[in-house]
């Protein structure tokens, strides 16, 4: 198993500004995944977090929005750039494991005002 | 990618009875695994079952897989207060590492 520390928790962040939540892993692993929970639903994938290279995105999501950093085998960071109340959510990372089992962060609930 | 989907009922069950949720996906997959959500917080891995299973325990936990029906099942049996959660199914498909998330189960055991 790993242990995933996620952070900040939560936040209430203004308009038109970004954060930035660290994902910080106890064990190196090979692939780190974000993903969004909007309030009420379930997980919708943001990005694979790549180390060494650009992460690759789902969908209806970008890199100008949401820039990921992978430095290395352990951390990776999502930045929620030039927020709008429509980012409110709460943000999760996920380390990949044996057979695709993921292990997941406390998660990160943001609400933007 | 395929989706997990759960049927979007709303479980409130009695202490110690047994709570059964679904779910349903649409393509091939190389397994399917259920996780439990506590009040919009990080996911815990309950149980992994792989597309040539039929079924599988883990404690309290029994899960069934039909591939032909493409649809999976969780059961609770005996359920407690603290498993009331939501609890989300989620697939994965053969040379994939992602996971294709259902749209999740709010299970509540009243005391």
């Amino acid at each position: 198993s790993a242990v995933i520390s996620q952070k900040p928790s939560r936040d209430i962040c203004q308009r038109g500004t970004s954060l930035t939540i660290q994902c910080q892993v106890d064990s190196q692993v090979t692939m780190m995944f974000w993903y969004r929970q909007q309030p009420g639903q379930s997980l919708t994938l943001i990005a694979t977090a790549n180390q060494g290279s650009e992460a690759t995105y789902e969908s209806g999501f970008v890199i100008d929005k949401f820039p990921i950093s992978r430095p290395n085998l352990t951390f990776s960071t999502l930045t929620v750039s030039n927020m709008s109340p429509e980012d409110s959510s709460i943000y999760l990372c996920s380390a990949l494991a044996r057979e695709n089992i993921q292990y997941f962060g406390a998660g990160t609930r943001l609400s933007v005002l | 990618s395929q989706q997990g989907e759960e049927d979007p009922q709303a479980l409130s069950i009695q202490e110690g009875e047994n709570a059964t949720m679904n779910c349903s996906y649409k393509t091939s997959i190389n397994n399917l695994q259920w996780y439990r959500q506590n009040s919009g917080r990080g996911l815990v891995h309950l149980i992994l079952i792989r597309s040539n299973e039929r079924e599988k325990h883990s404690g309290r936990l029994r899960v069934t897989l039909d591939t032909s029906k493409k649809s999976s099942s969780l059961l609770i049996t005996a359920s407690r207060a603290a498993d009331t959660a939501s609890y989300f199914c989620a697939t994965a498909a053969y040379g994939n590492n992602r996971l294709a998330f259902g749209k999740g189960n709010q299970v509540v055991v009243i005391p």
